[in-house]
């Protein structure tokens, strides 16, 4: 059984592009979850896909999208890249309805 | 909105001693979970609390969950150098669908051998 994974694991961008993240499921997951975890912080929830819909949205921008397949990988984008958007973006997968998410090692994402 | 306060934001100590680390809520989640996060990785769950005033263990990591469940403390006795890392504890509540995560900042400990 394969963990979570994402990919790039680091990337560097400057201001005002856009970046494409991916993280394939755990095995057998259908729901998959993004977070952002600045330096210093916790953990904040962007938004949650399930069945290849957006299913829930933290606070957010729309420049920040998603989008998740028909076998459960998932994309996150984000447009117009502002220098506080500088974190880790962390990918969680979990069973519909599941307490327990398991999440990526991350992409840490510089913007310049 | 809910919130979620850990305390204290950084630890630093020897190996051999213990350790308490607190979280508290502005309000009531469903359950808490605590997860243990090393440099360069994410999250790894290391216990889900749902009952007020439960009582978890895990080797040498006593987790409880106030009465009221709106705050947990995790408890380290004789502390390792491989417990360094950062503590996060997140709420969550099973009302709605998106079973989102409310993470507090977490404390970094760091046990020095």
């Amino acid at each position: 059984e394969t963990g979570v994974t994402q990919s790039p694991t680091h990337l560097i961008k400057t201001r005002g592009q856009q970046v494409t993240l991916r993280c394939s499921s755990q095995s057998g997951h259908n729901t998959v979850s993004w977070y952002q975890q600045a330096l210093g912080q916790g953990p904040q929830f962007i938004f949650q896909y399930y069945r290849e819909e957006e299913n829930g949205r933290g606070n957010f921008p729309p420049r920040f999208s998603g989008l998740q397949f028909p076998n459960y990988s998932s994309e996150l984008n984000v447009n117009a890249l502002e220098l506080d958007d500088s974190a880790l973006y962390l990918c969680a997968s979990s069973l519909v309805g599941g307490q327990t998410q398991y999440f990526g090692p991350g992409t840490r994402l510089l913007v310049l | 909105t809910q919130l979620l306060e850990q305390s204290p934001q950084f630890l630093s100590i020897q190996e051999g001693e213990n350790l308490t680390v607190y979280c508290n809520s502005s309000s009531v989640f469903s359950s808490l979970q605590w997860y243990r996060q090393e440099p360069g990785e994410g999250p790894v769950l290391l216990v889900t609390v749902v009952t007020g005033g439960e009582v978890k263990k895990l080797k040498r990591l006593t987790f409880q969950f106030g009465d009221a469940r709106k705050d947990s403390s995790l408890h380290i006795t004789a502390a390792q150098p491989g417990d360094t890392g950062l503590y996060l504890c997140a709420g969550q509540n099973s009302g709605g669908s998106n079973y989102k995560l409310t993470f507090g900042k977490g404390t970094l400990l760091t046990v020095n051998p």
